[in-house]
């Protein structure tokens, strides 16, 4: 059955440090999304990337962050300047034709 | 924000069938109602959704009320790996992300 995956499973990194999370969606979708978990807290939404462009982001995802399709496979997320409160779990997700989204197992970014 | 009501945690005997309730009094005529679970802070874990009609697969059954105020989610036969935070979602399927809130602790006692 297809997975999303996502790499690496845990990033540590220093505040300030440039950070790249990659996802590869599952082979033929075409919408892609990230969404955030900090710890005890709820999902939530940061954006949806559609046709190479941006279709939806939500507060968060203010201008320290940035996603790209770099290759027709991988999909990123970039947090320019890592705060503390990025600390988190960074789950993509990506759909097909119909509307289920489907998650990869998630990304632990740890910033000190 | 999340538009469904959820009892923040249930205990379910192992073998017995989990029936996890959802109020979503606010639903308008297009939305669907979603599941998923989350173990232990892995990647939310799709499981089933509906409109109107009740929906089965292989791994629980989804029963919505007449009204569609309401949805119960059943997991037939329990079992410990069926511990884990099961979220209803409302959602439009014209917009883009899916709304999650607190979901329900499911703990399946041996």
């Amino acid at each position: 059955e297809p997975e999303v995956t996502q790499t690496p499973s845990h990033q540590v990194t220093q505040m300030g440090q440039e950070v790249i999370l990659r996802c590869v969606p599952i082979s033929n979708h075409l919408y892609f999304y990230w969404y955030r978990q900090i710890l005890g807290q709820k999902v939530e939404f940061l954006v949806s990337f559609y046709n190479n462009e941006i279709s939806e982001k939500s507060e968060i995802f203010d201008d320290q962050f940035s996603v790209e399709r770099p290759d027709g496979s991988n999909f990123t997320l970039k947090i320019r300047s890592t705060k503390l409160e990025d600390s988190a779990m960074y789950f993509c997700a990506s759909k097909g034709d119909t509307d289920t989204q489907y998650f990869g197992p998630g990304t632990r970014l740890t910033v000190l | 924000d999340a538009k469904t009501t959820q009892p923040p945690s249930m205990d379910c005997a192992e073998g017995r069938a989990a029936n996890l309730p959802c109020n979503h009094s606010t639903i308008s005529g297009n939305e669907y109602v979603y599941w998923y679970r989350q173990i232990h802070s892995q990647g939310p874990q799709y499981i089933i959704h509906g409109l109107k009609n009740n929906e089965t697969n292989e791994m629980a059954s989804l029963i919505i009320t007449e009204d569609r105020k309401s949805s119960t989610l059943i997991l037939p036969h329990a079992t410990l790996r069926d511990t884990a935070v099961y979220y209803c979602i409302v959602r439009d399927p014209t917009g883009n992300q899916f709304y999650f809130g607190t979901g329900t602790s499911l703990t399946v006692i041996p």
